[in-house]
């Protein structure tokens, strides 16, 4: 079983629409972060939270760490968004990471 | 200011040959990170870092070395590659919670 899960797996979406991604976690953690990974392969880091709610732009992350789960929201999407979305939980020691296995998002014009 | 500089970019071998991929940061952190990414998984932990000279073993060590004798540099090195070991390669740095990761390296072996 993997300690992280998102959902969906593949999601497309118009131009425009407000885009929700799920990551469900079962590990104690002390940080959970959001990761961006373009059609080129580079990975980037979005957000790092560890309680509440984080914005940037047209992107909201929310955590709930009594129900180990957190949403990455986009607001008006635009193609640019098009990527795969990872979510990571950082260990209680802040050693160690683990990450879902993303999900690829499509924005249509 | 470059981050985290991984290479090869692209890398073909056979069965059975010896490799090192290479990790630089110019930021100074303590914490270095290798990971894979296969198709359709999550990235898995193949060693990390604390600091220079300290390393451990993460989820899937078989098969890889590490080294770490300076903060800057932490190559992995594949010995007797095999068909399984066919990845895409992310090396990471970590200050704090914030991860910065190299642009990967696509290994294939065959």
């Amino acid at each position: 079983k993997n300690e992280v899960e998102q959902s969906p797996q593949n999601l497309t979406a118009q131009e425009g629409e407000f885009i929700t991604i799920n990551c469900s976690y079962s590990v104690g953690i002390s940080a959970l972060h959001w990761l961006q990974q373009h059609p080129g392969g580079g990975i980037v880091s979005l957000f790092m939270l560890s309680s509440g709610k984080k914005k940037h732009g047209r992107l909201i992350a929310t955590i709930n760490i009594q129900e180990k789960h957190s949403s990455l929201h986009i607001t008006a999407s635009h193609p640019r968004d098009s990527a795969v979305y990872i979510c990571a939980v950082q260990s209680n020691t802040g050693n160690q990471f683990y990450f879902g296995t993303g999900t690829s998002l499509t924005v249509i014009p | 200011n470059a981050g985290v500089t991984q290479t090869p970019k692209f890398r073909i071998l056979k069965i059975g040959q010896s490799m090192t991929l290479q990790c630089a940061q110019d930021m100074n952190h303590n914490y270095m990170y290798w990971y894979r990414q296969d198709p359709g998984m999550g990235l898995k932990l193949i060693y990390y870092s604390v600091g220079a000279g300290i390393t451990d073993k993460g989820e899937v060590p078989n098969g890889y070395n590490v080294s770490r004798s300076t903060t800057e540099d932490f190559p992995l090195r594949l010995e007797l590659a095999a068909p399984s070991q066919t990845s895409v390669y992310f090396c990471a740095c970590r200050e704090g919670g914030v991860l910065t990761f190299g642009a990967g390296s696509r290994l294939t072996v065959l």
